[in-house]
């Protein structure tokens, strides 16, 4: 089993829709938890850090659930904009991997 | 002004070159990453260091070896290239803090093509 998995997607979603993807990882000694965005051809940036007790950014809500292993990332009236690759983060001491990213298409 | 740049942006060149790829940073970070990504694969790490004295392999080292040669540069070298190392590559840092994953920046990423 791959220590972070997540569904490549691609997500094809109308805008102003909600959509919400989650990302599962097997070792449970892990510690923090993060969703990076990526836009084609460029370099991936933080988009928000995933805490225990769930914490929302404008639009944007990322969840913790440590009893399941997994963390979600759910958007709200999503914009034409928000259509990149969603990278779910996780690190335990100092190692650090990186899911394989899903996909999001917002259609007009 | 970007904050972690990266030398070439592209690249292209042919089997058994020796190539180096250079980045630097205004951050003053101490952690240092290179990264490759390949389509289907995601990133994966290749070298890290924590600090100039640091240098420790990653996931997928072999063919690759790495240089830092202040805080603010660390650079990448593939000795002799071959057309599986086609691919981007991106160089990342972050701060240092005891036991703890603190954010990445990356930089733009270069693109290496080996014919």
């Amino acid at each position: 089993r791959k220590e972070v998995e997540q569904d490549p997607g691609p997500f094809n979603v109308p805008e102003g829709a909600t959509v919400a993807f989650n990302c599962t990882y097997s070792n449970s000694a892990s510690q923090s938890f993060f969703w990076y965005r990526q836009d084609c051809r460029k370099e991936p940036k933080l988009l928000m850090s995933v805490y225990s007790s769930g914490n929302e950014d404008g639009r944007f809500t990322a969840q913790l659930n440590r009893a399941s292993q997994y963390i979600s990332l759910l958007i709200r009236d999503s914009k034409l904009s928000d259509s990149a690759t969603y990278l779910c983060v996780v690190s335990r001491d100092d190692k650090i991997i990186f899911g394989k990213g899903t996909r999001l298409h917002i259609l007009p | 002004d970007a904050d972690v740049t990266q030398t070439p942006r592209n690249r292209i060149t042919k089997t058994g070159k020796r190539i180096m790829l250079e980045c630097s940073q205004t951050k003053g970070h101490d952690r240092m990453y290179w990264y490759r990504q390949d389509p289907g694969l995601g990133l994966r790490l290749i070298y890290y260091s924590f600090d100039v004295k640091d240098i420790n392999k990653g996931e997928i080292s072999d063919g690759y070896s790495v240089s830092r040669q202040a805080q603010a540069k660390f650079s990448l070298s593939l000795e002799s290239a071959i057309p599986n190392q086609t691919a981007l590559y991106f160089c990342a840092t972050s701060p240092m803090t005891s036991g703890t994953y603190n954010e990445q920046f990356f930089g733009p990423g270069t693109r290496l093509t080996v014919l």
